[in-house]
Order: C-alpha cells, then structure tokens, then sequence
C-alpha cells in the first residue's frame, strides 16, 4: 500500500462545476497535512494547509479526517485556471515529507 | 526577489559524466530538501538537511552527494549519470512542520 494514495484522475468538468479531490494515507503518526498544486512544467506551489476542523479559502475547501485518515478537496465554481494537478502531501516527524501522485483536472469551458 | 532559486534549469549531458545542480533559498529557513519528479510525474523525497546536516537520505544511490556549505545554499552532486537519472530535480526549503517552497527545477536529460 502507498503511504499516500489520491484518486488517480483525470478530471475532466465544465466550468462553474464543483469537483472534489479524496487523498488516503497510511501512517497514523502523520502530523502535517497541504494540498500542493502543480502546473505543467512548473514547481509545486503551496494551495491550501489542511487542518483538523476543515478550512477554506474562497472557493477551496479542505477537509481532514483523522480516523480514517483521510483528506479532501473541494473546488466550487471551477475555473479555466484551475487546471492544474492537484498533490496531497502528507508531514510525519518533522522532515519527512510523501507526495501522493497527484489528480489532474481539466476544466474545459 | 526569488524565494529558492536552482541552476541551471535545463542540463542535458552524456552517460557516464559528473553534473551538479545548485540551490539557493533567502527565506531564512534551517531546512532544504532535494525532491525527483521522473517521467510519471511522482515526485519523491531524495535528502532533507538541517541546518547543514543531513536529516534524510531516501534510499538514493551514493552517486547522488548533495552538499550544503551553509543554511542557504544545498547543492547536489552527480557521479557517473545514467539514463535513469533523467528527470526534473527540485530543491525546496521549509520550516519542519510548515509548508515547503519549491525552486523552478532542474530538468537533466541523459543521453
């Protein structure tokens, strides 16, 4: 089993659809908790953290789940410009740091 | 300013040759890491230093030697490359807990 395991994608929706992303992981120590976002042929830049009461951010909103160690992405009102894939990253202990493979999503218009 | 900054960006180079890649961050941070992101776009941990000391080495072959001379800067070092050494190298920098800031990425090809 992969330490961190997303859906594995592509997304394809229209836009003003609301997707959402689902992120599993393996190691009940972890601490830490961020989706990333990755646009082609650029680095990973930070999208939201994750934290245990859920939080948002305009139209994201990310929710964690502890015991079943789970985390979730929702994107209401999808743009063009959220085509991207999106990384569910998980911390445990401080320095180590998984990636799951990432979701892509295409938002056509 | 660049927050974390690689050089080159783009490396191409024949088997069997020595490269590195260097790394750059004026964030302040204690911790830099060494990410690869290879053909299927998994992007996995290869070393995390702190504050100049090596905190993780992931099980990469010792033909990788990244070096870091102070908290700002942690270069890597590659002997003797091999086509599956292709792929794109990111450094980033981070407090231990916190969120982690990527360089743009090296993309090496080996011929």
């Amino acid at each position: 089993r992969k330490e961190v395991e997303q859906d594995p994608g592509p997304f394809n929706v229209p836009e003003g659809a609301t997707v959402a992303f689902n992120c599993t992981y393996s190691n009940s120590a972890s601490q830490s908790f961020f989706w990333y976002r990755q646009d082609c042929r650029k680095e990973p830049k930070l999208l939201m953290s994750v934290y245990s009461s859920g939080n948002e951010d305009g139209r994201f909103t990310a929710q964690l789940n502890r015991a079943s160690q789970y985390i979730s992405l929702l994107i209401r009102d999808s743009k063009l410009s959220d085509s991207a894939t999106y990384l569910c990253v998980v911390r445990t202990g401080g320095f180590k740091t998984i990636f799951g493979a990432g979701t892509r999503l295409f938002v056509k218009a | 300013d660049t927050a974390v900054s690689q050089t080159p960006k783009y490396l191409v180079t024949q088997m069997g040759n020595d490269k590195s890649i260097k790394c750059e961050q004026n964030l302040g941070h204690d911790t830099m890491y060494w990410y690869k992101q290879d053909s299927k776009k998994f992007l996995k941990i290869m070393f995390s230093y702190n504050n100049k000391e090596l905190i993780i080495n992931e099980t990469v072959p010792n033909r990788f030697s990244p070096k870091s001379p102070d908290k700002a800067h942690l270069n890597l070092h590659i002997n003797s490359l091999e086509l599956g050494d292709s792929a794109v190298y990111f450094c980033a920098s981070g407090r231990p807990t916190d969120t982690q800031y990527f360089g743009p990425g090296t993309r090496l090809t080996v011929l």
